[in-house]
């Protein structure tokens, strides 16, 4: 069973209009969880990093939020851009720096 | 300061070949990942190299193995290629510190390899 769930797997929203990704994970020993953008045909760019002492982190209009005791993180897009459109994917590493990936989340931001 | 690069960005092989694909990390990065990336599984982790060492090592059968050189670039080999093994590749380095999780990541471009 994968040890990273984000939901929802896809989503469809308008221009200007703002959304918020989940990812739920049972990784343990937690050590970090980042949340990466990825274009197609692209590798992964970061967007954030958070460790289990903090709760919220920004980066422009994406920010990212994380609940270490119900392991929940979530990212939220606000006044998205057709620039948007990627796949956003939830990655928790352990103490022993091994990641693991969730599914991702293909975002789809329309005129 | 340039980006992790990698070579080639596109290959095609037949079934049963084998397949070098490089990577170089940003100067003064001493941990290189690499990681498949297909539709359905989606990321997932091959192994990390650090100092010329492997220090961390994926769910992948020994068909797959890498090393790297004391200038930090490193080398993923597949060997016996099979269909299944179409894929996006991609390396990630980082300075590397105790764990590669330690440091933040950076992504190259990535190789797609297709095995017809």
């Amino acid at each position: 069973k994968n040890q990273v769930e984000q939901s929802p797997q896809s989503l469809i929203i308008l221009e200007g209009k703002n959304c918020t990704l989940q990812c739920n994970y049972t990784v343990s020993p937690f050590s970090n969880l980042r949340w990466y953008k990825q274009d197609t045909g692209r590798g992964p760019v970061s967007l954030t990093i958070m460790t289990f002492s903090e709760n919220t982190k920004s980066n422009g209009r994406y920010t990212a939020t994380l609940d270490a005791d119900t392991k929940q993180s979530s990212l939220h897009i606000t006044a998205s851009q057709l620039s948007d459109s990627a796949s956003y994917i939830c990655v928790v590493s352990d103490s022993w720096g091994k990641f693991q990936f969730g599914a991702g989340t293909q975002v789809v931001v329309t005129p | 300061k340039a980006g992790v690069t990698q070579t080639p960005r596109y290959l095609i092989k037949t079934r049963g070949q084998q397949v070098t694909l490089s990577c170089s990390p940003i100067s003064g990065h001493r941990s290189v990942s690499w990681y498949q990336q297909t539709p359905g599984q989606g990321l997932q982790f091959l192994f990390e190299y650090f100092s010329e060492t492997q220090r961390n090592k994926g769910n992948f059968p020994g068909r797959f193995s890498g090393r790297q050189f004391s200038n930090s670039r490193s080398e993923m080999n597949v060997s016996t290629l099979e269909l299944g093994d179409s894929a996006l590749y991609l390396c990630a380095s980082s300075f590397g510190g105790p764990t590669a999780s330690s440091y933040e990541q950076y992504f190259g471009p990535g190789t797609r390899l297709t095995v017809t």
